[in-house]
Formats: structure tokens, C-alpha cells, sequence
């Protein structure tokens, strides 16, 4: 059972554009979410996250946006850049049980 | 401050052989997570590990083991090899409320 699912396996965008990945859940425990960026032969690096009292957080090119009623959550990468290209993990956690559920990924290509 | 250290690398290792894997969480990191990563399954989650203590588990066989130290070190173990388990391993450190913070992972290899 996938809790946490990224139906995009891929992704490819112009650079300069804006890139948007997105991520659905079915567990209406979750109550924090989180983004990860991952390049090959690397480990996953952490972008930014929500909690679910919000519907939105930013960092700089980076926005996050929640939907709880759709159980839904994207990023907002904007402008996209080549550095960017990466494969892209949401994950999703419980307080209190830190156990994270990541979704399966989604590849990003930004094209020059 | 130094990030999360995994060691070794890579690892190649026969059927049915057994493996240990380590990781040094980030200094004053007292949450060690452990992860496993294969291609079209994403990342999923093996255990967490709190001052000595496993805390959460996930759903893999009994093969799979962990500890954690005094000091927040990790490892990992896996009995009994089999050719499914080849993945990337990754652990993670986290402090209270922050999020996770990733090593770069040790790539197991069974032949």
C-alpha cells in the first residue's frame, strides 16, 4: 500500500520556467511533509517542508503548497535551472513516530 | 560540523553471506533512521533508532537488523543475503523536530 505516491515518473522543463512536481497521500495522519532533492550517487539533500497547519511555505525559488482536502501537495520551483535536474522525493511523517514515507520519486530535467 | 558518515562505500557480497553496515550520525544527532532505496520503489523505510532504542520499524524481514551505540553510531546488519537485497542503503540523522539529514548511502551489491 502506497501511502505516499508521485505519479510522474519523469519530468522535463525549459530553463527559466517554472518546474511543478507533484505528490498525493491517503494517510489523513500525516501531519508533516517534506521535499528532498536527490542527485546520482548521492544521498538525498532536504529543500523544504510543511506542516499541515499551513498551505504554504517558501524559500527562495522554492514554494510548497498543501491541500489537505485533496490530500495533495506540490512544488513550486520557479525559475527552473540546470542544477536543478535531480530526482525529486516527497515524504511525509506522523508527529511523534518520525517514520518517514517517501514517495518513489520523480525525475527533473531542466533543459538549457 | 561534519554530516552523517556511512561506510563502507560499496559493498560486494555473495548469497547467503551476511553484511554490516555503519553509519555516524551528525554530532548531537541522537535519531538514526536507516532506508533502502531500489529502483521503481523509492526510498523505504527500515528502522529508527533513539538513544539505543529502536523506536519504529518498518515492514522488512527479521534478516534485517539494526543497534545503535552510546555515542548515536549505527549499524546496520543483513543475514542470509539474498539477490533482492542488492540496493543503496541510507541512513539518517535528525535532531528533535528538524528534518532528516541524509548520508550519501552505501551501495550493496549481491551476486
Amino acid at each position: 500500500d502506497q501511502q505516499v505516491k508521485q505519479n510522474s515518473p519523469s519530468l522535463s522543463v525549459q530553463e527559466g520556467r517554472i518546474s511543478i512536481l507533484n505528490c498525493d497521500y491517503t494517510n489523513s495522519m500525516f501531519d508533516y511533509f517534506l521535499w528532498y532533492k536527490k542527485y546520482p550517487a548521492e544521498g538525498p539533500t532536504f529543500l523544504i517542508s510543511i506542516s499541515s497547519i499551513k498551505d504554504k511555505n517558501e524559500d527562495g525559488r522554492f514554494t510548497v503548497f498543501l491541500n489537505k482536502s485533496a490530500k495533495h501537495l506540490s512544488l513550486h520551483i520557479v525559475p527552473s535551472q540546470p542544477g536543478d535536474s535531480a530526482v525529486y522525493f516527497c515524504a511525509a511523517f506522523t508527529s511523534g513516530t518520525y517514520k518517514y514515507i517517501f514517495g518513489t520519486g520523480t525525475r527533473l530535467k531542466v533543459l538549457a | 560540523k561534519a554530516g552523517v558518515t556511512q561506510t563502507p562505500r560499496y559493498l560486494i557480497k555473495t548469497r547467503g553471506q551476511q553484511v554490516t553496515l555503519s553509519c555516524s550520525p551528525i554530532s548531537g544527532h541522537r535519531s538514526v533512521s536507516w532506508y533502502q532505496q531500489t529502483p521503481g520503489q523509492g526510498l523505504q523505510f527500515l528502522f529508527e533508532y533513539f538513544s539505543e532504542t529502536q523506536r519504529n520499524k518498518g515492514n522488512f524481514p527479521g534478516r534485517f537488523s539494526g543497534r545503535q551505540f552510546s555515542n548515536s553510531r549505527s549499524e546496520m546488519n543483513v543475514s542470509t543475503l539474498e539477490l533482492g537485497d542488492s540496493a543503496l542503503y541510507l541512513c539518517a540523522s535528525r535532531d528533535l523536530d528538524t528534518e532528516a539529514f541524509f548520508g550519501q548511502g552505501t551501495r550493496l551489491t549481491v551476486v
